[in-house]
């Protein structure tokens, strides 16, 4: 069974301060992709990474993808209120239909 | 949007009743998914489908069927509901790299 563990469980903040979200597996994985949750809703996608090494940048948000593809991290500069959330990242196997999910980071910011 | 959506959305049952949860896509999606949501486990995949009458056991299918005989249509039932089949649950489709989750239904067992 491949696991994924995230890091911080919990992460509250002040507004305009920068934060970084882990995500650590034993198992290699083919995608990487990280998730973002409000109450009542269901996750939708923020990125996937594919490739070992590999740098996203959305706007304030950076992603990355540990050389060996067991691991990723988010950074957040500059964290606003809107970005409160459960962030989730998701582990794909190779045909990328089936992911395992880490058990999420819920992120306050408060202003 | 991939034009999810789960019904009921919230269903409050005793133990021991049967219970059928309902997805249903406009999205011609070929993959289904049904998932649950609990406190410090994230999402856990229940049963999954690759297309009609063909699905396969997700981490923790005990305790759950499914079942699909239209392409639009995923169904998760408890046959039996215990206390800790207690969570939210998610539907989600997959297309191109990217799973769709619907707004999930929240079931709490008496």
């Amino acid at each position: 069974t491949q696991l994924l563990e995230q890091s911080p469980q919990f992460l509250s903040i002040q507004e305009g301060e920068n934060l970084t979200v882990y995500c650590n597996s034993s198992s290699v994985f083919s995608s990487l992709q990280w998730y973002r949750q409000e109450p009542g809703e269901g996750p939708v996608l923020l990125v996937t990474v594919v490739t070992g090494g590999e740098v996203k940048k959305l706007k304030r948000l950076t992603f990355q993808f540990g050389d060996a593809r067991k691991d990723s991290s988010l950074h957040i500069t500059a964290a606003q209120p809107g970005d409160t959330g459960l962030y989730l990242c998701a582990g794909g196997e190779t045909s990328g239909s089936r992911l395992t999910f880490g058990e999420g980071t819920q992120l306050t910011v408060n202003p | 949007d991939a034009g999810i959506t789960q019904s009921p959305r919230h269903k409050v049952t005793e133990t021991g009743t049967p219970v059928t949860l309902r997805c249903h896509q406009t999205e011609n999606h070929r993959y289904m998914y049904w998932y649950r949501q609990d406190p410090g486990h994230g999402l856990r995949l229940i049963h999954y489908s690759y297309g009609v009458k063909d699905t396969d056991k997700g981490e923790v299918s005990d305790g759950y069927s499914v079942s699909r005989s239209k392409t639009e249509d995923f169904l998760l039932t408890l046959e039996s509901a215990t206390s800790s089949q207690t969570s939210v649950y998610f539907c989600a489709t997959w297309t191109v790299n990217e799973q769709f989750f619907g707004p999930g239904t929240r079931l709490t067992v008496l």
